[in-house]
């Protein structure tokens, strides 16, 4: 039972580069988030998505791009890297608003 | 809009002590209410939830009682080991269509021999 996956775990990208993290979950969990966690502080949320074609924008969506095209998968996109998304990248389920979150690891993305 | 509010930490302890680690929230309608534990190096995971006024959450020790009145969900802990050292975030669910989930900033607790 896998749960949450997130790849890669790591990443060093230079000013302007693109790529996309991804995340996959095998709980048939229809909401679906993205977050950030930057250094001592708190967790951001980038975008969520409530099913499959749904995506909606959370608190810091601003050079980041998401879609929903299944319900297992939910790839987060970064199109021109800045040093401001040096962060780690935690990406979560959930089956209904009252049950469980569940994290992937994380990704750890550093922007130089 | 919705918003959870925690304590600053760290939070430093003996172990043995008790442990408060307090959480106020804003929302609209009834929310559900989660606290989530952080370990070095690993995502969040669930620790205890409630999903109605009055309801206690417990788990490992841990309980919090969701008071609609003071709109709190305060993290206790009668006896806390070296074990508990982590960040513990407060969290609510949306209920208003949203279904966003919001966290606090998270507070580091840090447990002393």
């Amino acid at each position: 039972n896998a749960g949450v996956t997130q790849t890669p775990k790591f990443r060093i990208l230079k000013i302007g580069q693109s790529m996309t993290l991804q995340c996959a979950q095998d709980m048939n969990h229809n909401y679906m988030y993205w977050y950030r966690q930057d250094p001592g502080m708190g967790l951001k949320l980038i975008y969520y998505s409530v099913g499959a074609g749904i995506t909606d924008k959370g608190e810091v969506p601003n050079g980041y791009n998401v879609s929903r095209s299944t319900t297992e998968d939910f790839p987060l996109r970064l199109e021109l890297a800045a040093p401001s998304q040096t962060s780690v990248y935690f990406c979560a389920s959930t089956g209904t608003e009252n049950t469980e979150a569940f994290f992937g690891q994380g990704t750890r993305l550093t922007v130089v | 809009g919705n918003s959870v509010t925690q304590m600053e930490g760290p939070v430093t302890l003996s172990e043995e002590a008790f442990l408060t680690i307090n959480c106020t929230y804003t929302a609209t309608g009834y929310p559900s209410l989660f606290w989530y534990v952080q370990y070095p190096g690993e995502g969040l995971q669930l620790l205890l939830k409630a999903t109605k006024a009055d309801d206690k959450g417990s788990n490992k020790g841990f309980e919090a009682t969701y008071r609609k009145e003071t709109t709190s969900f305060h993290l206790e802990k009668g006896s806390v080991q070296v074990s508990d050292s982590a960040v513990y975030f407060c969290a609510l669910s949306d209920r208003s269509g949203t279904d966003k989930l919001i966290f606090g900033t998270g507070t580091r607790l840090q447990v002393f021999p």
